[in-house]
């Protein structure tokens, strides 16, 4: 069955410049989830939804970092002025109710040059 | 805040060996506990999950862990490997809660590669 898709799988950025990563849940998936992984690190908690409420961005690492899920299925992350240090995958994962095991998907690379 | 430990970030075995991977967390709370595993070019992959009960949890291809609450550990096992483990595991951690929902806390990885 479908997964959770991502895309792009790669961007290149300049710095400064502004990204948009899209992550497409399972379907019926209520709880979305965001995650930033560097490299040889786990993956990091950014920010976390709820159908459309977005219940917790505590994992967010400044308010350059932005995301939303406006209808409560895909979601959007967007990098503004993007830095260096923001290069990293990104990953999505869904999940069918709270406290159900999340679903990953494939990650977008982001390389910030 | 969570926090999670992997003992070894590298291991190489032979097939057949058998295999132990180290977790422990740090939480004051009940947690739910988790591996999952990256195989090379595929997204992360749910090994095994403990919410409660019997802390002895089997998942797939012949994953096991033991949850011990008094060592904040829940070690990955399994009795002989196969060159198709070769993969990396993480340890994940979030908070137990009767609603809402918590991201994991994961750990640094262990990078393990079985030889034929």
């Amino acid at each position: 069955g479908a997964g959770v898709s991502q895309s792009p799988r790669y961007k290149v950025a300049k710095r400064g410049q502004d990204v948009a990563l899209r992550c497409d849940p399972i379907s019926g998936h209520v709880s979305l989830f965001w995650y930033q992984q560097a490299l040889g690190q786990g993956p990091e908690f950014l920010t976390y939804f709820q159908n459309e409420a977005q219940l917790d961005k505590s994992g967010l690492p400044s308010d350059r970092f932005f995301a939303e899920r406006p209808e409560g299925s895909v979601s959007t992350l967007k990098i503004q002025r993007t830095q260096q240090e923001d290069s990293a995958v990104y990953l999505c994962a869904s999940s069918l109710y709270e406290d159900q095991p999340q679903h990953f998907g494939d990650g977008t690379r982001l390389s910030i040059l | 805040a969570q926090s999670v430990s992997q003992h070894n970030h590298h291991v190489i075995l032979s097939e057949a060996a058998s295999l132990e991977l180290g977790c422990n967390y740090s939480y004051g709370g009940t947690v739910n506990l988790f591996w999952y595993v990256q195989y090379p070019g595929q997204h992360l992959q749910l090994l095994l999950k403990y919410f409660s009960g019997d802390p002895l949890v089997k998942g797939i291809k012949g994953f096991e862990a033991e949850f011990i609450k008094s060592k904040f550990s829940f070690n990955l096992r399994k009795p002989s490997v196969q060159w198709s483990d070769t993969a990396e595991y993480f340890c994940a951690v979030n908070a137990a809660s009767g609603g809402g929902a918590d991201g994991l806390t994961f750990g640094k990885g262990t990078h393990l590669i079985i030889q034929p």
